[in-house]
């Protein structure tokens, strides 16, 4: 069975601190894509990142980067000089490749607070 | 471009009922997933529907339902509504069945069982 686990369940910052909100998963499979949503208070999901496990490569795209390690099975989000904007719920989420027969599995989400 | 679609908004129901909720994919986009999210909790898959048949289930009791029409929307169904059904239910395209591209989510449709 697979699962994601975000332990991190509030956090909250003062605009332009780095933030990083942690995930962490369990799978058997080798080959698998990991992803990254922000819910904003709108509801819908908002795809930010996919990942497969073949690929260890460190990605940054603005003041957003993400920490894929194997060996730890996590793939943590970086959040750089936060702003007000970045306020939301985050899911890292998991998924076999090639599937669709399971759907994505989410963590619980980590609610991220930016105070002005 | 309409992103996806979803309706109503918000619904309310009692214990018992029917409820019938709808789903627009992006145009072009034949593949619509299901998804129910709890408060404070992840989404979880319900089903995934692609060229009108079903390929994915979810660990979902038979109450619930789903089907997929020619235009490729969809509705999902569940029957004599629990108010542990009570959940914001979330749909998702993409224009292939595999699943390890993005998703794109709708708003969702608020549920309240009473």
């Amino acid at each position: 069975a697979q699962k994601v686990t975000q332990a991190q369940t509030e956090i909250s910052v003062v605009e332009k601190e780095d933030v990083t909100l942690d995930c962490v998963y369990e799978t058997r499979d080798t080959t698998y894509y990991l992803f990254w949503y922000k819910q904003p208070p709108s509801g819908e999901l908002v795809f930010l990142i996919r990942r497969n496990s073949f690929d260890e490569q460190n990605e940054i795209s603005g003041r957003y980067s993400w920490n894929f390690q194997k060996s730890t099975s996590s793939f943590n989000f970086t959040i750089t000089a936060s702003q007000v904007v970045d306020s939301a719920v985050y899911f890292c989420a998991l998924d076999k490749s090639g599937g669709g027969a399971d759907g994505l599995t989410f963590g619980k989400g980590t609610h991220l607070i930016i105070q002005p | 471009d309409a992103g996806v679609t979803q309706s109503p908004t918000h619904l309310i129901k009692t214990r018992g009922q029917h409820v019938t909720l709808r789903c627009s994919p992006i145009s072009g986009h034949k593949s619509v997933s299901w998804y129910q999210q709890v408060l404070g909790q992840g989404p979880q898959f319900i089903f995934q529907y692609y060229e009108k048949e079903e390929r994915g289930r979810g660990n979902f009791p038979d109450r619930f339902s789903a089907r997929q029409f020619p235009n490729y929307s969809s509705e999902l169904n569940v029957n004599a509504l629990l108010l542990g059904d009570s959940a914001l239910y979330l749909c998702a395209s993409s224009s292939r069945l595999i699943i390890d591209e993005k998703l794109f989510f709708g708003s969702g449709t608020q549920l309240s069982v009473l």
